[in-house]
Protein backbone atom coordinates (compact mmCIF):
# COMPACT_ATOMS: atom_id res chain seq x y z
CA UNK A 1 0.00 0.00 0.00
CA UNK A 2 0.97 3.74 -0.43
CA UNK A 3 2.27 6.06 2.33
CA UNK A 4 0.48 8.73 3.06
CA UNK A 5 1.17 12.00 4.81
CA UNK A 6 -0.82 14.69 5.22
CA UNK A 7 -0.16 17.73 6.41
CA UNK A 8 -1.07 19.34 8.93
CA UNK A 9 -2.28 16.80 11.01
CA UNK A 10 -4.03 19.30 12.87
CA UNK A 11 -5.17 22.74 13.27
CA UNK A 12 -7.23 25.31 15.53
CA UNK A 13 -8.18 28.48 12.74
CA UNK A 14 -9.78 31.74 12.84
CA UNK A 15 -13.22 32.19 10.89
CA UNK A 16 -12.84 33.59 7.78
CA UNK A 17 -9.72 32.49 7.16
CA UNK A 18 -8.53 29.83 5.07
CA UNK A 19 -6.02 26.78 5.23
CA UNK A 20 -4.37 24.60 2.69
CA UNK A 21 -3.88 20.66 3.36
CA UNK A 22 -1.25 19.13 1.71
CA UNK A 23 -1.17 15.06 0.61
CA UNK A 24 2.21 13.62 -0.16
CA UNK A 25 2.10 9.89 -1.62
CA UNK A 26 5.44 7.96 -1.64
CA UNK A 27 4.34 7.04 -5.00
CA UNK A 28 2.91 7.95 -8.31
CA UNK A 29 -1.15 7.22 -8.16
CA UNK A 30 -3.83 7.74 -10.79
CA UNK A 31 -6.30 8.37 -8.41
CA UNK A 32 -6.47 10.74 -5.42
CA UNK A 33 -9.53 11.93 -3.88
CA UNK A 34 -10.30 14.57 -0.36
CA UNK A 35 -12.96 12.92 2.12
CA UNK A 36 -14.49 14.70 5.25
CA UNK A 37 -15.74 13.39 8.39
CA UNK A 38 -17.44 15.51 10.41
CA UNK A 39 -17.17 15.33 13.89
CA UNK A 40 -18.84 11.92 15.44
CA UNK A 41 -19.55 10.93 11.75
CA UNK A 42 -18.44 8.98 8.39
CA UNK A 43 -16.63 9.75 5.49
CA UNK A 44 -17.60 12.19 2.69
CA UNK A 45 -16.42 12.53 -0.36
CA UNK A 46 -15.20 16.42 -1.46
CA UNK A 47 -14.30 15.60 -4.47
CA UNK A 48 -11.50 13.89 -6.75
CA UNK A 49 -8.47 15.57 -7.42
CA UNK A 50 -7.35 15.21 -11.25
CA UNK A 51 -4.02 15.40 -12.14
CA UNK A 52 -3.21 18.81 -14.63
CA UNK A 53 -6.62 19.62 -14.57
CA UNK A 54 -9.54 20.86 -12.76
CA UNK A 55 -11.38 18.86 -9.73
CA UNK A 56 -14.64 17.07 -9.65
CA UNK A 57 -16.61 17.93 -7.53
CA UNK A 58 -19.72 15.75 -5.51
CA UNK A 59 -22.75 17.10 -4.72
CA UNK A 60 -22.81 19.89 -2.30
CA UNK A 61 -19.38 20.92 -2.26
CA UNK A 62 -17.96 23.59 -4.93
CA UNK A 63 -14.39 24.88 -5.72
CA UNK A 64 -14.95 28.00 -4.40
CA UNK A 65 -15.01 27.04 -0.86
CA UNK A 66 -13.14 24.18 -1.36
CA UNK A 67 -10.33 24.67 -4.18
CA UNK A 68 -7.93 21.99 -4.78
CA UNK A 69 -4.70 21.34 -6.86
CA UNK A 70 -2.99 18.41 -8.51
CA UNK A 71 0.05 19.40 -9.81
CA UNK A 72 1.91 16.00 -10.43
CA UNK A 73 0.98 12.35 -9.53
CA UNK A 74 2.23 12.37 -6.16
CA UNK A 75 0.66 15.71 -4.53
CA UNK A 76 -2.55 17.41 -3.79
CA UNK A 77 -3.65 20.19 -1.61
CA UNK A 78 -7.57 21.12 -0.32
CA UNK A 79 -8.00 24.32 0.72
CA UNK A 80 -10.85 25.04 3.13
CA UNK A 81 -11.67 28.61 2.08
CA UNK A 82 -13.39 31.54 4.69
CA UNK A 83 -13.76 29.09 7.28
CA UNK A 84 -16.95 28.89 9.89
CA UNK A 85 -17.43 26.02 12.90
CA UNK A 86 -19.41 24.39 10.51
CA UNK A 87 -16.21 23.38 8.77
CA UNK A 88 -14.37 22.04 11.54
CA UNK A 89 -14.06 18.42 10.58
CA UNK A 90 -11.28 15.80 10.12
CA UNK A 91 -10.29 16.49 5.95
CA UNK A 92 -8.37 13.30 4.37
CA UNK A 93 -6.68 12.76 1.50
CA UNK A 94 -7.16 9.41 -0.16
CA UNK A 95 -4.99 7.37 -3.44
CA UNK A 96 -6.33 4.32 -5.17
CA UNK A 97 -3.09 2.83 -7.05
CA UNK A 98 -5.32 1.26 -9.48
CA UNK A 99 -8.63 1.62 -11.30
CA UNK A 100 -11.24 -0.47 -9.41
CA UNK A 101 -9.56 -1.77 -6.62
CA UNK A 102 -9.23 -1.01 -2.73
CA UNK A 103 -8.16 3.04 -1.66
CA UNK A 104 -5.90 4.26 1.47
CA UNK A 105 -6.15 7.02 3.87
CA UNK A 106 -4.01 9.58 4.98
CA UNK A 107 -4.03 10.24 8.74
CA UNK A 108 -6.37 13.63 8.11
CA UNK A 109 -5.85 16.64 9.25
CA UNK A 110 -8.62 17.71 12.53
CA UNK A 111 -9.41 21.18 12.07
CA UNK A 112 -11.34 23.32 14.19
CA UNK A 113 -12.36 26.94 13.47
CA UNK A 114 -13.08 28.96 16.48
CA UNK B 1 -27.22 8.70 -3.55
CA UNK B 2 -26.67 5.53 -2.34
CA UNK B 3 -26.57 4.95 1.47
CA UNK B 4 -25.31 2.10 3.44
CA UNK B 5 -26.89 1.13 5.88
CA UNK B 6 -24.32 -0.44 8.65
CA UNK B 7 -25.26 -1.98 12.37
CA UNK B 8 -24.99 -2.28 14.78
CA UNK B 9 -24.18 1.49 15.34
CA UNK B 10 -22.09 0.35 18.36
CA UNK B 11 -21.07 -2.83 20.56
CA UNK B 12 -19.80 -3.46 24.17
CA UNK B 13 -18.33 -6.58 25.06
CA UNK B 14 -16.24 -8.51 26.88
CA UNK B 15 -12.58 -9.68 25.87
CA UNK B 16 -12.84 -12.81 23.87
CA UNK B 17 -16.16 -12.30 22.41
CA UNK B 18 -16.89 -12.95 19.17
CA UNK B 19 -18.15 -9.65 17.51
CA UNK B 20 -20.17 -9.45 13.92
CA UNK B 21 -21.30 -6.48 11.91
CA UNK B 22 -22.64 -5.78 8.55
CA UNK B 23 -23.93 -3.88 5.87
CA UNK B 24 -26.95 -3.64 3.14
CA UNK B 25 -27.31 -1.51 0.85
CA UNK B 26 -30.25 -0.94 -2.08
CA UNK B 27 -28.07 -0.82 -4.53
CA UNK B 28 -25.24 -3.51 -6.13
CA UNK B 29 -21.37 -2.90 -5.53
CA UNK B 30 -19.16 -5.09 -7.42
CA UNK B 31 -16.62 -4.29 -4.71
CA UNK B 32 -17.12 -4.33 -1.16
CA UNK B 33 -14.23 -2.66 1.75
CA UNK B 34 -13.84 -2.92 5.68
CA UNK B 35 -12.00 -0.49 7.05
CA UNK B 36 -10.77 -0.03 10.97
CA UNK B 37 -10.16 3.72 12.39
CA UNK B 38 -8.72 4.74 15.53
CA UNK B 39 -8.84 7.94 17.75
CA UNK B 40 -6.58 10.26 15.62
CA UNK B 41 -5.81 8.45 12.62
CA UNK B 42 -7.23 7.98 9.24
CA UNK B 43 -9.12 4.73 8.41
CA UNK B 44 -7.15 1.89 7.68
CA UNK B 45 -7.94 -1.12 4.69
CA UNK B 46 -8.92 -4.55 6.73
CA UNK B 47 -9.96 -6.62 4.04
CA UNK B 48 -11.02 -6.17 0.54
CA UNK B 49 -13.87 -8.02 -1.34
CA UNK B 50 -14.61 -8.73 -5.29
CA UNK B 51 -16.27 -11.37 -6.06
CA UNK B 52 -20.35 -12.10 -5.01
CA UNK B 53 -20.30 -14.61 -2.60
CA UNK B 54 -16.47 -14.47 -1.98
CA UNK B 55 -15.48 -15.01 1.94
CA UNK B 56 -12.08 -13.42 2.94
CA UNK B 57 -10.18 -13.88 6.29
CA UNK B 58 -7.22 -11.43 7.60
CA UNK B 59 -5.94 -13.06 10.77
CA UNK B 60 -9.17 -13.19 13.39
CA UNK B 61 -11.42 -11.09 11.27
CA UNK B 62 -13.37 -12.76 8.07
CA UNK B 63 -15.72 -10.63 5.70
CA UNK B 64 -17.94 -11.81 3.28
CA UNK B 65 -18.92 -10.43 0.10
CA UNK B 66 -22.93 -11.31 -0.31
CA UNK B 67 -24.43 -13.36 -3.20
CA UNK B 68 -26.90 -10.56 -3.83
CA UNK B 69 -24.04 -7.76 -3.94
CA UNK B 70 -26.16 -5.49 -1.83
CA UNK B 71 -24.54 -6.66 1.40
CA UNK B 72 -21.52 -7.69 3.61
CA UNK B 73 -20.38 -8.51 6.68
CA UNK B 74 -17.48 -8.71 8.94
CA UNK B 75 -16.83 -10.74 11.89
CA UNK B 76 -13.89 -10.40 14.43
CA UNK B 77 -13.09 -13.66 16.37
CA UNK B 78 -11.67 -13.88 20.02
CA UNK B 79 -11.73 -9.95 20.68
CA UNK B 80 -8.96 -8.45 22.33
CA UNK B 81 -8.36 -5.16 23.18
CA UNK B 82 -7.03 -3.65 20.69
CA UNK B 83 -9.93 -4.23 18.40
CA UNK B 84 -11.02 -1.08 19.93
CA UNK B 85 -12.12 1.46 17.25
CA UNK B 86 -14.98 2.53 14.35
CA UNK B 87 -15.86 -0.09 11.87
CA UNK B 88 -16.59 1.03 8.68
CA UNK B 89 -17.84 -1.01 5.79
CA UNK B 90 -17.47 1.05 1.96
CA UNK B 91 -19.16 0.26 -1.15
CA UNK B 92 -16.76 1.08 -4.23
CA UNK B 93 -18.35 3.21 -7.24
CA UNK B 94 -17.28 4.34 -10.54
CA UNK B 95 -13.84 5.96 -10.39
CA UNK B 96 -12.83 4.61 -7.39
CA UNK B 97 -15.00 6.37 -5.32
CA UNK B 98 -16.22 5.18 -2.17
CA UNK B 99 -19.19 5.38 -0.25
CA UNK B 100 -19.29 4.32 3.66
CA UNK B 101 -21.90 3.19 6.13
CA UNK B 102 -22.24 5.44 9.34
CA UNK B 103 -19.94 2.95 11.25
CA UNK B 104 -19.65 0.38 14.43
CA UNK B 105 -18.01 1.27 17.38
CA UNK B 106 -16.77 -1.37 18.96
CA UNK B 107 -15.87 -1.29 23.01
CA UNK B 108 -14.28 -4.14 24.35
CA UNK B 109 -14.17 -4.76 28.48
CA UNK B 110 -10.78 -6.79 29.76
Amino acid sequence: SAVISQKPSRDICQRGTSLTIQCQVDSQVTMMFWYRQQPGQSLTLIATANQGSEATYESGFVIDKFPISRPNLTFSTLTVSNMSPEDSSIYLCSVAPRQDTEAFFGQGTRLTVV
Amino acid sequence: GQQLNQSPQSMFIQEGEDVSMNCTSSSIFNTWLWYKQEPGEGPVLLIALYKAGELTSNGRLTAQFGITRKDSFLNISASIPSDVGIYFCAGLLNGNKLVFGAGTILRVKS
